[in-house]
């Protein structure tokens, strides 16, 4: 079964500092990875997509990469912003159309 | 292009009663999956719906039930509502897995 861990469950950084989110998965056999983004009582905004024969995927100031191997998945957020607060959840994709399995989330706080 | 519209956006409900949730998929996906998420949590899986079957179903009690119609649109239902039902539930939508999940904006449900 899946398990999908966020670490750290909160960060806070100063405004322009580059930072990294962490996602580990226990299932190294994911068919994609999802990165996303939700605002305090809000949905789900996907932010990136890796799929399995992937390394990585980049949109604008996000870099998100893979490694099947370790199990891991980060998120990297260049120059950061006080509107990148934000809560980000990555969420593992398993073959057979199987639903997502979410991380717990990293709250994140970008002091300006 | 719409993206995925959940109906109503806030509810409240008293125990006992039941509810009916909402949900309209992207233009172009034939897939609806719906996830509880309680407060600092991540989401959970609760139901998938494809062709207007129930194609996997999370561990949920009996209680939470669904529909999916012939314009891909979805409900869920909740019978006998409980404190601990008091949640965001998202709606999700998608068209095959290779292409990665849209969400909705949620329906915060409060059971008093």
């Amino acid at each position: 079964k899946q398990e999908v861990t966020q670490i750290p469950a909160a960060l806070s950084v100063p405004e322009g500092e580059n930072l990294v989110l962490n996602c580990s998965f226990t299932d190294s056999a994911i068919y994609n990875l999802q990165w996303f983004r939700q605002d305090p009582g809000k949905g789900l905004t996907s932010l990136l997509l890796i799929q399995s024969s992937q390394r990585e995927q980049t949109s604008g100031r996000l870099n998100a990469s893979l490694d099947k191997s370790s199990g891991r998945s980060t998120l990297y957020i260049a120059a950061s912003q006080p509107g990148d607060s934000a809560t980000y959840l990555c969420a593992a994709g398993d073959a057979g159309n199987t639903p997502l399995v979410f991380g717990k989330g990293t709250r994140l706080s970008v002091i300006a | 292009d719409a993206g995925v519209t959940q109906s109503p956006t806030h509810l409240i409900k008293t125990r006992g009663q039941q509810v009916t949730l909402r949900c309209s998929p992207k233009s172009g996906h034939d897939t609806v999956s719906w996830y509880q998420q309680a407060l600092g949590q991540g989401p959970q899986f609760i139901f998938q719906y494809y062709e207007e079957e129930e194609r996997q179903r999370g561990n949920f009690p009996d209680r939470f039930s669904g529909h999916q119609f012939p314009n891909y649109s979805s409900e869920l239902n909740v019978n006998a509502l409980l404190l601990g039902d008091s949640a965001l539930y998202l709606c999700a939508s998608s068209s095959g897995q290779y292409y990665g999940y849209t969400f909705g904006s949620g329906t915060r449900l409060t059971v008093v």
